[in-house]
């Protein structure tokens, strides 16, 4: 168990839709990123939050946002969802820029 | 731009067997290196990392791998293979930032380990 929490496992979802993933960093870390795994991608990082503040962008598409709250937590926001956006969804903490960062066990999205 | 290599998609090793899987990066300063591994349906758990000092570092489950600047490589070994090893490997790079530290991390695509009993 790495300490971060992402819920829920498993979404299944339509078309259009939107949905929240959630994520909770290890005590005390204060970063969080957030990645997203698919067969032809790979693993591809999203968005980086240290302690409130976005610091880093990926390939993270418009129709996708991040945020994370004063009590670290952070969620991901997919809206307008398509069939490609089927993927494994990993968020990860680590204390700061400087050190590992530990993965959740994900989040697998169905888009149907 | 930074990449990570795994030149190998598919590795299948005997039971006992030792193991190297091959990671090839580009990058131009020093950079922060680690492995991780997955197994079916899990998350990815860290099996070591190289930020500074010794290039040789050792990792949990009785990893460990070389830093090779020249090669710019950074291969995972063990030296006797347990069944429980089958999972999928990636050896990642972090984008160093110039304040210190790394904002990402940059993925290989992976390499799958088959363990014949």
């Amino acid at each position: 168990d790495s300490g971060v929490t992402q819920t829920p496992k498993h979404l299944i979802t339509a078309t259009g839709q939107r949905v929240t993933l959630r994520c909770s960093p290890r005590s005390g870390d204060l970063s969080v990123y957030w990645y997203q795994q698919s067969l032809d991608q790979g693993l591809q990082f999203l968005i980086q939050y240290y302690n409130g503040e976005e610091r880093a962008k990926g390939n993270i598409l418009e129709r996708f946002s991040a945020q994370q709250f004063p009590d670290l937590h952070s969620e991901l926001n997919l809206s307008s969802l398509e069939l490609g956006d089927s993927a494994l969804y990993f968020c990860a903490s680590s204390v700061r820029a400087n050190t590992e960062a530990f993965f959740g066990q994900g989040t697998r999205l169905t888009v149907v | 731009a930074q990449s990570v290599t795994q030149p190998d998609i598919h590795i299948t090793v005997s039971e006992g067997a030792s193991l190297e899987l091959r990671c090839n990066y580009s990058y131009g300063a020093t950079p922060y290196l680690f492995w991780y591994v997955q197994s079916p349906g899990q998350g990815l758990q860290l099996l070591l990392k190289y930020f500074s000092g010794d290039t040789l570092v050792q990792g949990i489950k009785g990893f460990e791998a070389e830093f090779k600047r020249s090669q710019s490589s950074f291969n995972l070994r063990k030296p006797s293979v347990h069944w429980s090893d089958a999972a999928e490997y990636f050896c990642a790079v972090g984008q160093f930032l110039f304040s210190g530290g790394y904002n990402k991390l940059i993925f290989g695509a992976g390499t799958r380990l088959a363990v014949h009993p």
